[in-house]
C-alpha cells in the first residue's frame, strides 16, 4: 500500500512569509509525527498526534509554528513569518499506533531566502 | 530514554555480511532497541526492533546480547543500496505521551563498496 506522503517535496520562500506543508499518513494510522532534519544533523522532534487525544507539542521551537490534524488523517504543519533558521527538511512519520514502529515519508526539504 | 553509542562508519563489501553494532549500557528493562537507516535525500525506513530477544525479518538480523547492554544489526548479503546512515534507537515501552518520539543519534554511515 501507499507509504507516507509529504507535500510539496521542495519549498523556496522569503523571509517573512508563511508556508503550509501537508502530510497524508498511511491509511489506518492513528498516530502522527513532525520532525525536522537541519543540515547534517540529527532528527528534532517536533509535535505528535494520537487519535483525538490532545497533541504533544512539547517540541515546537517557537509559537511561529503550529500544526493540525483535521479527521484524524491528513495533517499540515504551519510556520509563520519564517525565518532563515526555519530552512530545514521537515519529515511526516505515522504509526498503527502509539509505540508500533514509525513509518516515514520522504519529507519537505524548506529553503528560506 | 537510554543513549546509543555507535561507529561514525564502517565499508563493506557487496555480498558479504554487514555488521553494525550499537551500545546502549543504560538500557532500562522496559526500553525496545530500534534500528532504522536513512538513505540519501529520503526518510528514515523502520528496520527492526527487538526487546530481550534476537530478531529477524526480511530486511536484517537484530541480536541484542543477555545483559541487553548492546546490540548487532545484520544485514546478511549487503548490496550497494544498503548504503545509508544507520541509526540505533533506545525507546521506552511505556506508551506515555514522551515515550512516542524517536531520538536519533549520529548513527553509522555504513558504505557497501563493489
Amino acid at each position: 500500500g501507499a507509504g507516507v506522503s509529504q507535500s510539496p517535496s521542495n519549498k523556496v520562500t522569503e523571509k517573512g512569509k508563511d508556508v503550509e506543508l501537508r502530510c497524508d499518513p498511511i491509511s489506518g494510522h492513528t498516530a502522527l509525527y513532525w520532525y525536522r532534519q537541519s543540515l547534517g544533523q540529527g532528527l528534532e522532534f517536533l509535535i505528535y498526534f494520537q487519535g483525538n487525544s490532545a497533541p504533544d507539542k512539547s517540541g515546537l521551537p517557537s509559537d511561529r509554528f503550529s500544526a493540525e490534524r483535521t479527521g484524524g488523517s491528513v495533517s499540515t504543519l504551519t510556520i509563520q513569518r519564517t525565518q532563515q533558521e526555519d530552512s530545514a527538511v521537515y519529515l511526516c512519520a505515522s504509526s498503527l499506533s502509539t509505540g508500533k514502529p514509525q513509518h516515514f515519508g520522504d519529507g519537505t526539504r524548506l529553503s528560506i531566502l | 530514554d537510554a543513549k546509543t553509542t555507535q561507529p561514525p562508519s564502517m565499508d563493506c563489501a557487496e555480498g558479504r555480511a554487514a555488521n553494525l553494532p550499537c551500545n546502549h549500557s543504560t538500557i532500562s528493562g522496559n526500553e525496545y532497541v530500534y534500528w532504522y537507516r536513512q538513505i540519501h535525500s529520503q526518510g528514515p525506513q523502520y528496520i527492526i526492533h527487538g526487546l530481550k530477544n534476537n530478531e529477524t525479518n526480511e530486511m536484517a538480523s537484530l541480536i541484542i546480547t543477555e545483559d541487553r547492554k548492546s546490540s548487532t544489526l545484520i544485514l546478511p548479503h549487503a548490496t550497494l543500496r544498503d548504503t545509508a546512515v544507520y541509526y540505533c534507537i533506545v525507546r521506552v515501552a511505556v506508551w506515555e505521551t514522551s515515550g512516542s518520539r524517536l531520538t536519533f543519534g549520529e548513527g553509522t554511515q555504513l558504505t557497501v563498496n563493489p
